[in-house]
């Protein structure tokens, strides 16, 4: 059973880094899938992040792209979120999950549980 | 902003039926399968239907998805109060080279 589970700073400041980590169980995330985030602010819809393939190749939401770093970590079987100069429009809850992109059907089958990141000073 | 556009709530009675439309282009829904998620109040997103059509082990069959064209729709017959949440509709878009979600709709058991 794949299990993903986010943790990180649940209080970042205005202008600064966010950071966040997404352990993944139950799977090798060097497997031939897509690992992304999504994000959900309070009362919103969903917001896809953007992702990385086992191969490391990254996509992003270009709304996000100049402020986004996905990457994965091989050896700790996780993947990591870097979102430089947040601001409060960042606040939000942060899920990291699996897209299976087999035959084109692009779906997001495992999720994590979410953490939620505040931006204030 | 979403480039996929449902609507905002649906609502029935216990044991009748809804739909949820899910309206993109053919850059999104015209050439790509339609996912649709189920979010529980204070819950993460749960896959619900893949492929446009498909279900996952577990999900019964009181879900169901169907695409034309551009548009997608999920149906759930036999409402239970246990549906109460809300769905999602998600695919690749190609232009974007990124994936997009819908707008969202808050079923709501009468």
């Amino acid at each position: 059973q794949v299990q993903l589970q986010e943790s990180g700073p649940g209080l970042v400041k205005p202008s600064e880094t966010l950071s966040l980590t997404c352990a993944v169980s139950g799977y090798s995330i060097i497997s031939p899938y897509y690992w992304g985030w999504i994000r959900q602010p309070p009362g919103e819809g969903l917001e896809w992040i953007g992702g990385v393939y086992h191969s490391g190749s990254t996509y992003y939401n270009p709304a996000l792209k100049s402020r986004v770093t996905i990457s994965l970590d091989t050896s700790k079987n996780q993947l990591s979120l870097k979102l430089i100069s947040v601001t409060a429009a960042d606040t939000a809850v942060y899920y990291c999950a699996r897209l299976d992109d087999s035959s084109r059907t692009f779906n997001f089958d495992y999720w994590g549980r979410g953490t939620l990141v505040t931006v204030s000073s | 902003q979403s480039v996929l556009t449902q609507p905002p709530s649906v609502s029935a009675a216990p044991g009748q039926k809804v739909t949820i439309s899910c309206s993109g282009s053919s850059s999104n829904i015209g050439n790509n399968y339609v996912s649709w998620y189920q979010q529980l109040p204070g819950t993460a997103p749960k896959l619900l239907i893949f492929a446009s059509n498909k279900r996952p082990s577990g999900i019964p069959d009181r879900f169901s998805g169907s695409k034309s064209g551009t548009s997608a729709t999920l149906g759930i017959t036999g409402l239970q109060t246990g549906d109460e949440a809300d769905y999602y509709c998600g695919t690749w878009d190609s232009s974007l080279s990124g994936y997009v979600f819908g707008t969202g709709t808050k079923v709501t058991v009468l």
